[in-house]
C-alpha cells in the first residue's frame, strides 16, 4: 500500500508569486489534513477534508491560502500571493474513516521557501 | 500558555539507558494522545497512541497518561542510536462530520533525543 505522497518536495519562490502544493492520500482514506511547520515553531493544523468537503478550516492563516480536494482524492493547497512568512514545511496527512481512524499517516512534506 | 508543551531538549542518553520524554497539555477536553517520531527531513511517524489513564506498552516503548494532571509521557527502554530523532507529542479532540470521525492534532514543539554509543 502506497503511503501519503506530496509534490513538490521543495519549492523556492519569490514573494508575490503563486505556489501550488499537492497531496495524494492513502487510497481509500476519506480524511485528509494539512499541517504546517514554520521555523522554530510546532506543527500546526491548517484544515481538514472529509472526502471532497472542507470540515474545518480554522487553522488557515488568511485568504491567500486556498485548499481543494477534487473528487475526494488528491488535494491541492495554493498560496497566492506568497509572503515571506509562508516559508515552512507543509505536511499532509490522511486517515481512514473505519477502525483505526485515529491514526494519521503523514506525507514527507513540501519545504517551501519564499524569498 | 502553549496548548501542548514539551521540553525541547536536546535530551542525551547513553545507549542502553531509559529515555524519558514528557508532555503537558492545556485542553482538558483532549481525548487522544499520540507520540510521533520524526527523523531529520522525514515525515512524522506514529509510534504510540494512548486514550485512557495508565500505561500502555509496545515493545521498548511505554506511554503513560494522567488526565487529572494533564500529563503524558513516553519511556524508551534500552535506547539505541537509531532512536535518535525528534519526538513529537500530539493531542486531539474528536469530531464527527460527514459520517466520519476525525480529529485534528495539536502538536508540541518536540523533544530532540540523542542516544550516544
Amino acid at each position: 500500500e502506497a503511503g501519503v505522497t506530496q509534490f513538490p518536495s521543495h519549492s523556492v519562490i519569490e514573494k508575490g508569486q503563486t505556489v501550488t502544493l499537492r497531496c495524494d492520500p492513502i487510497s481509500g482514506h476519506d480524511n485528509l489534513y494539512w499541517y504546517r511547520r514554520v521555523m522554530g515553531k510546532e506543527i500546526k493544523f491548517l484544515l481538514h477534508f472529509v472526502k471532497e468537503s472542507k470540515q474545518d478550516e480554522s487553522g488557515m492563516p488568511n485568504n491567500r491560502f486556498l485548499a481543494e480536494r477534487t473528487g475526494g482524492t488528491y488535494s491541492t493547497l495554493k498560496v497566492q500571493p506568497a509572503e515571506l512568512e509562508d516559508s515552512g514545511v507543509y505536511f499532509c496527512a490522511s486517515s481512514t474513516r473505519r477502525k483505526g481512524w485515529q491514526t494519521q499517516y503523514f506525507g514527507p512534506g513540501t519545504r517551501l521557501l519564499v524569498l | 500558555q502553549k496548548e501542548v508543551e514539551q521540553n525541547s531538549g536536546p535530551l542525551s542518553v547513553p545507549e542502553g539507558a531509559i529515555a524519558s520524554l514528557n508532555c503537558t497539555y492545556s485542553d482538558r477536553g483532549s481525548q487522544s494522545f499520540f507520540w510521533y517520531r520524526q527523523y531529520s527531513g522525514k515525515s512524522p511517524e506514529l509510534i504510540m497512541s494512548i486514550y485512557s489513564n495508565g500505561d500502555k506498552e509496545d515493545g521498548r516503548f511505554t506511554a503513560q497518561l494522567n488526565k487529572a494532571s494533564q500529563y503524558v509521557s513516553l519511556l524508551i527502554r534500552d535506547s539505541q542510536p537509531s532512536d535518535s530523532a525528534t519526538y513529537l507529542c500530539a493531542v486531539t479532540v474528536f469530531g464527527y462530520a460527514g459520517g466520519t470521525s476525525y480529529g485534528k492534532l495539536t502538536f508540541g514543539q518536540g523533544t530532540i533525543l540523542t542516544v550516544h554509543p
